[in-house]
């Protein structure tokens, strides 16, 4: 059981938006702007495409943002393409000793 | 920027160790933050500990303390994560990443990733 909670799946057509949702605590996401996520394409590594809740690298598509609310943070993609389709991990920051961050379980994105 | 550059894949039976290598090229001169990061087949990532490349510190995840050991060399250009008494369960691909300083919470860029596979 991963420490930060997203939906397993979710779903568009191109050109559509869709949003990724993160849900985890006072201990990490409510307590903390230190939320990233990362998209992932089978077979590849993992690729950084916000930071520190809504800051985008240099090279992201500005069709990507970030925000959060409370203990939520979000991943909005917009203007969906067919090559959004991915993995998408959020992580944070924690207070916990046992790890550095956390990780949510991932959420597959399908374009349909 | 860095590009990291992982060791190729690996095959152990169940008790023995692993050393995977990742190989940091570009701007070196930062001390940079190498973490391990874990992805059994089908699951997703699991953060396993970093090491600083310069002055050689670590942290480990509470989970894989006395399990695992990270150290780089000498040049401070790679760094090594040793993995001991392996179990079927620690089949993954192994993932370096860079963090390019303290007070940061992210990883990028990430190495290609190495698959250990532990099978009797």
């Amino acid at each position: 059981q991963s420490a930060l909670t997203q939906p397993a799946s979710v779903s568009g057509s191109p050109g559509q938006s869709i949003t990724i949702s993160c849900t985890g605590t006072n201990s990490d996401v409510d307590g903390y702007n230190y939320v990233s996520w990362y998209q992932q394409h089978p077979g590849k590594a993992p690729k950084l495409m916000i930071y520190d809740v809504s800051n985008r690298p240099s090279g992201v598509s500005h069709r990507f943002s970030g925000s959060k609310s409370g203990n939520t943070a979000s991943l909005t993609i917009s203007g969906l393409q067919a090559e959004d389709e991915a993995d998408y991990y959020c992580s944070s920051y924690t207070t916990s000793s046992a790890v550095f961050v956390v990780f949510g379980g991932g959420t597959k994105l399908t374009v349909l | 920027q860095v590009q990291l550059v992982q060791s190729g894949a690996e095959v152990k039976k169940p008790g023995a160790s692993v050393r995977v290598s990742c190989k940091a090229s570009g701007n070196t001169f930062t001390d940079y933050y190498i973490h391990w990061v874990r992805q059994a087949p089908g699951q997703g990532l699991e953060w396993m500990g970093w090491i600083t490349l310069k002055s050689g510190g670590t942290y480990y995840a509470q989970k894989f303390q006395g399990r695992v050991t990270m150290t780089r060399d000498t040049s401070g250009s790679t760094a090594y994560m040793e993995l001991n008494r392996l179990r079927s369960d620690d089949t993954a691909v192994y993932y370096c990443a860079s963090q390019f300083g303290s007070g940061l919470y992210w990883f990028d860029p990430w190495g290609q990733g190495t698959l250990v596979t532990v099978s009797s």
